[in-house]
């Protein structure tokens, strides 16, 4: 099993232009969250998935879109990049909500100038 | 909302034993986790307690008091590669949510 998958690595954006971060997991697992890490900070929940078709809010979900159309995908959409939005992204995966670990992904880090 | 406390940073010798401490404010409190994540990688799971008390695991031990909202995570033995931020997470608040603290940046030196 790969585990979760997020691609690309690394990006940088220019102010006001879109991207999708992909991620993906092989594992069956009904539950998906993105956090995003901004340097020397805790992860930030920006949303998640409890299953195919669902989906919604976390702490920080301004400027971003996600959709959960399958169990196994889950992407996040940044449409008009803005340079707060410069952060570390993870894409992280559970079998339920209690007290299973997240499953997460390597990273995405993006940079907007 | 959850607030949680833990230090910025610690330092310990090679060999030693360190306590880094989390406090936390919580509503509907489901249990407690810490993760481990080295510079550059994502996190990685250490430890789950639900239960007051103490739970070994090798070289990592973690205790939580439910009443006091305080968890600590105990590292013996310590080596170079356990240099890295340990952070906590209670799990609770409305959905039942997990939230990060900030971490604690551990150096272990020779």
């Amino acid at each position: 099993n790969a585990g979760v998958t997020q691609t690309p690595k690394f990006r940088i954006l220019k102010i006001g232009q879109s991207m999708t971060l992909q991620c993906t997991q092989d594992m069956n697992h009904n539950y998906m969250y993105w956090y995003r890490q901004d340097p020397g900070m805790g992860l930030k929940l920006i949303y998640y998935s409890v299953g195919a078709g669902i989906t919604d809010k976390g702490e920080v979900p301004n400027g971003y879109n996600v959709s959960r159309s399958t169990t196994e995908d889950f992407p996040l959409r940044l449409e008009l990049a803005a340079p707060s939005q410069t952060s570390v992204y993870f894409c992280a995966s559970t079998p339920n909500r209690d007290n299973s670990p997240l499953h997460f992904g390597n990273g995405t880090r993006l940079t907007v100038t | 909302g959850q607030n949680i406390d833990q230090p910025t940073e610690m330092t310990a010798t090679e060999g030693a034993i360190v306590q880094i401490n989390c406090t936390y404010q919580t509503s509907g409190f489901n249990g407690l986790f810490w993760y481990q994540q080295h510079a550059g990688e994502a996190p990685t799971f250490l430890s789950y307690n639900v239960l007051d008390g103490l739970e070994e695991k090798g070289r990592f031990s973690s205790f939580l008091s439910r009443s006091k909202g305080y968890s600590y995570l105990l590292l013996k033995e310590l080596q170079m590669k356990d240099s890295a931020s340990y952070l906590c997470a209670p799990l609770g608040g409305g959905g039942n949510k997990l939230t990060f603290g900030t971490g604690t940046q551990l150096k272990v030196e020779l």
